[in-house]
């Protein structure tokens, strides 16, 4: 079986613009939730979606936004990018909503900004 | 609130040499824990969880970890280093009412040869 996807592998956007990161989950899972990992450090939540509604929010700029598409798939958007959104970016998928389910990861989408 | 704290942000090790990587939560009950590994340029692979049935853990590739209440620590420990080990360790534990992980701020696990 699959694992979770995601694209682009790496991307090169300049401050100002916007992106959009894409996740396909695991087939069957319902539950997308998205994280931050910054250079040197642990993954940051910033969203979670779970049947097409975000059910949970991180602490993160109005600039972050997502959603969920009716086969689960989902969207990570960012507007008017700053340097310091230079990341990687991941997708984990799970059955169900709750904290207590297994996360499965994809390999992330590496977002540079210059 | 939930949190995680690994001791050492760097681990150096021989090879055939017993791992220990180092983690203490804080949580106001006995919480789900897991161990997550990344290695360069790849996703987060689950190592082990735990999810308050044995305190004593075993995951895959020869790790395992114990957990223990009084201690608040959840190590992770393996008892011959391999070079396929070399990544970086995360300690996780899931944010009580919500539906995030918390994550550690990492271990990198060196191996030498």
């Amino acid at each position: 079986d699959a694992g979770v996807t995601q694209s682009p592998t790496h991307l090169i956007k300049t401050r100002g613009q916007h992106v959009t990161l894409r996740c396909s989950p695991i087939s069957g899972h319902k539950s997308v939730s998205w994280y931050q990992q910054v250079l040197g450090q642990g993954p940051q939540f910033i969203f979670q979606y779970y049947e097409k509604e975000e059910r949970g929010r991180g602490n993160f700029p109005d600039r972050f936004s997502a959603r969920q598409f009716p086969n689960y798939s989902s969207e990570l958007n960012v507007n008017a990018l700053l340097l310091g959104d230079s990341a990687l970016y991941l997708c984990a998928s799970s059955l169900d909503r709750g904290s207590s389910y297994e996360q499965y990861f994809g390999p992330g989408t590496r977002l540079t900004v210059t | 609130a939930q949190s995680v704290t690994q001791l050492g942000s760097h681990v150096s090790v021989s090879e055939g040499t017993p791992v220990l990587l180092r983690c203490n939560y804080s949580s106001s009950y006995s919480p789900s824990l897991f161990w997550y590994v990344q290695h360069p340029n790849k996703g987060l692979q689950l190592l082990l969880k735990y999810t308050s049935a044995a305190t004593l853990v075993k995951g895959i590739n020869g790790f395992e970890a114990e957990f223990k209440k009084s201690e608040t620590s959840f190590h992770l420990t393996k008892p011959s280093a391999h070079m396929s080990d070399a990544a970086e360790y995360f300690c996780v534990v899931p944010g009580v009412g919500t539906y995030k992980y918390i994550f550690g701020t990492g271990t990198r696990l060196k191996v030498l040869a």
